[in-house]
Formats: C-alpha cells, sequence, structure tokens
C-alpha cells in the first residue's frame, strides 16, 4: 500500500524559512515523479513544484521559483521542499503526491499534508 | 499559462439522480486532463486521467469526456458519498498544471 507522511509544517513569520519533507513506502520511490500541491485555508488546489524519479529535473509554479527548492533523496524515500522568504500567500495546507508510472503530473496517490502558516 | 475554468461553481442534485460538471481550458490540453474528487477534512483522490480513463477502484458510474479545450465530468445514479469537491486539471506540455477553481456538488 502506497503512503506518503507530510511533515515540517508549522507556523513561521514572513521572511522565514521551512523545510518540509514527505516519507515515502509501499512502492519503488525512485522510479516516480513525484509532486507538491498545496490548498489555502478553504480555497483550490494548487499545484507547487514537482521534480522527476532520479531527481534530474524539476519544475516550478511561478508563485514559488526562486523561493524554493524541490529535492529528493532516493536512499531515503523521501521527498523536500525548501521554502525560503515565505509570505502570507503561503500559508496552505501542502500536500505530496505521486505521479502515475512514466508520468510527471499525474497524481494517483497524496499524502494527508502538512500545514504551513505564515504570520507575525 | 493555462487557465483551467470550471462550471458551475455549486451543483445541487439528488441521490440517485445525473450530475453532469464542466471544465474548460484557455487553450487546447489535447485529452491530457485529469479529475480529482476532494471530501471535507481528506487528500484528493484521482478519478479520470487522459480525459476518459478511470483510475483504479474508480466506480463505473465516473466518467469522463471531451478532448481539446471542453471536458465533462459525468457521475450517473448519484451516491452519497459522491457529494464532494471535484476539481480538474491539466497536465498537457510544460507546467504549471493547473487546477480549475472546482465544483461543489451538494445534496439538493
Amino acid at each position: 500500500e502506497v503512503q506518503l507522511l507530510e511533515s515540517g509544517g508549522g507556523l513561521v513569520q514572513p521572511g522565514g524559512s521551512l523545510r518540509l519533507s514527505c516519507a515515502a513506502s509501499g512502492f519503488t520511490f525512485s522510479t516516480y515523479a513525484m509532486t507538491w500541491v498545496r490548498q489555502a485555508p478553504g480555497k483550490g488546489l494548487e499545484w507547487v513544484s514537482a521534480i522527476s524519479g532520479r531527481g534530474g529535473n524539476t519544475y516550478y509554479a511561478d508563485s514559488v521559483k526562486g523561493r524554493s527548492t524541490i529535492s529528493r533523496d532516493n536512499s531515503k524515500n523521501t521527498l523536500y521542499l525548501q521554502m525560503n522568504s515565505l509570505r502570507a500567500e503561503d500559508t496552505a495546507l501542502y500536500y505530496c503526491a505521486k505521479a502515475l508510472p512514466s508520468t510527471l503530473a499525474i497524481f494517483d496517490s497524496w499524502g494527508q499534508g502538512t500545514l504551513v502558516t505564515v504570520s507575525s | 499559462e493555462i487557465v483551467m475554468t470550471q462550471s458551475p461553481a455549486t451543483l445541487s442534485v439528488s441521490p440517485g439522480e445525473r450530475a453532469t460538471l464542466s471544465c474548460r481550458a484557455s487553450q487546447s490540453v489535447l485529452s491530457d486532463l485529469a479529475w480529482y474528487q476532494q471530501k471535507p477534512g481528506q487528500a484528493p483522490r484521482l478519478l479520470i486521467y487522459g480525459a476518459s480513463n478511470r483510475a483504479t477502484g474508480i466506480p463505473a458510474r465516473f466518467s469522463g469526456s471531451g478532448s481539446g479545450t471542453e471536458f465533462t465530468l459525468s457521475i450517473s445514479s448519484l451516491q452519497s458519498e459522491d457529494f464532494a469537491v471535484y476539481y480538474c486539471q491539466h497536465y498537457n506540455n510544460w507546467p504549471p498544471y493547473t487546477f480549475g477553481q472546482g465544483t461543489k456538488l451538494e445534496l439538493k
């Protein structure tokens, strides 16, 4: 059974940094692209960033480009999102999701999310 | 950036009836379109990909159609567990892989 467990969220001041983690199990992690999707309170889904299976290709939404870095450690079956220069509008529940085989952006398994709150 | 627009924002339907949800892309996404269901307090669940392919374990009452810029998610004979928010998402070509704003399917 695929399991994705996010962690690392919390309350941070504007301008601060956080590193989100997503521990994966139940599948061969290195062979699947992974992504981060966020959802602001009461709002819809926003794709944030994606990374290929081996980590060689990364992609970002304009809203986080230059402030965030997606990475993965396939030896630890873990996905990361380093977020810097955080803004109030980054406040959201951050989901990690696994892509279907041989795809980058069809998300067939999701974690339960980790909440990031940016506030002074 | 491709903009995905869903309609209606809210759809009120009675159990046992059919629901039809629409999604429009601002430019052609071919058939690179997925539908997700999200219930309160839960993560999204993949329903449909490739515009019309049901994901693993999705009941046959869910069907998708369309290509290019116009897409439809149909749910025949609504069950109580189907009342949720539904999102479309394109994955054509390069990112960003934008979602629609969602359609809330509510009990009439």
